[in-house]
């Protein structure tokens, strides 16, 4: 069975202070790997998405990068946090050929300050 | 780009009735639909996914309409409980771009015993 872990489950950090939100799959092969952010009581705005290792597409900018280093891992960063960045970070999983339901973790809920 | 509206953003309905959720999109060339299920501080809850050639889709406790006429997505559930109290999010994706899921705006659901 897949298996989708977020780390840390949630943060709080200072306005300009670096940020790094990690998230791994296991139990599947080469999946699509998306960053979904949710402010607080909004709908969900894709951020990033990657098919492969090393490559990552930005949907959205947002002061936000985001790199896939290992076929199981995404991770999200900023070297400099804005009040703006505060949400709930979702990442996903779908089947490689895309058009496919996409499965969410838990989430990291963020509170810049 | 595709744009998602959702309606109503708040639903109260009493334990037995039914609560009734519509979106409208604007690409016709969307194929994949997706209604999710968030509850209070948690991750999202895949309810149903629909193809663009199934006008009906039932579930359990609930049934979802695809118009493609209208561009138009509706999930009604029937015999709502206090269970079913959440956030819904509706997701479209368009045919040629798999890896591009647009949410809807969510329709936070209450109901009440």
């Amino acid at each position: 069975a897949q298996t989708i872990h977020q780390w840390p489950v949630a943060e709080i950090k200072a306005v300009g202070s670096p940020l790094s939100l990690g998230c791994t799959i296991k139990g599947k092969s080469s999946p699509n790997l998306y960053w979904y952010w949710q402010a607080t009581g909004g709908t969900l705005q894709q951020l990033f998405y990657s098919i492969t290792v090393g490559q990552v597409e930005s949907v959205v900018q947002l002061n936000l990068s985001a790199s896939r280093p290992k076929d199981d891992q995404f991770i999200l960063s900023t070297e400099k946090l804005l009040l703006s960045h505060s949400g709930f970070y979702l990442c996903a999983w779908s089947l490689a050929r895309g058009n496919t339901e996409v499965f969410f973790g838990k989430g990291t809920r963020l509170t810049v300050v | 780009g595709e744009q998602v509206e959702q309606r109503p953003p708040h639903l109260s309905v009493r334990e037995g009735d039914s609560a009734f959720i519509t979106c409208t999109y604007t690409d016709p060339n969307s194929y994949y639909f997706f209604w999710y299920k968030q509850e209070p501080g948690a991750s999202l809850q895949l309810l149903m996914k629909v193809f663009s050639s199934t006008e009906i889709n039932e579930g359990q406790g609930f049934t979802v309409l695809l118009n493609k006429k209208d561009t138009r997505l509706s999930l009604n559930l029937t015999a709502a409980h206090p269970g079913d109290s959440a956030a819904y999010f509706c997701a479209v994706s368009a045919g040629n771009m798999g890896y591009k899921l647009t949410f809807g705006t969510g329709t936070s659901l209450l109901v009440d015993p």
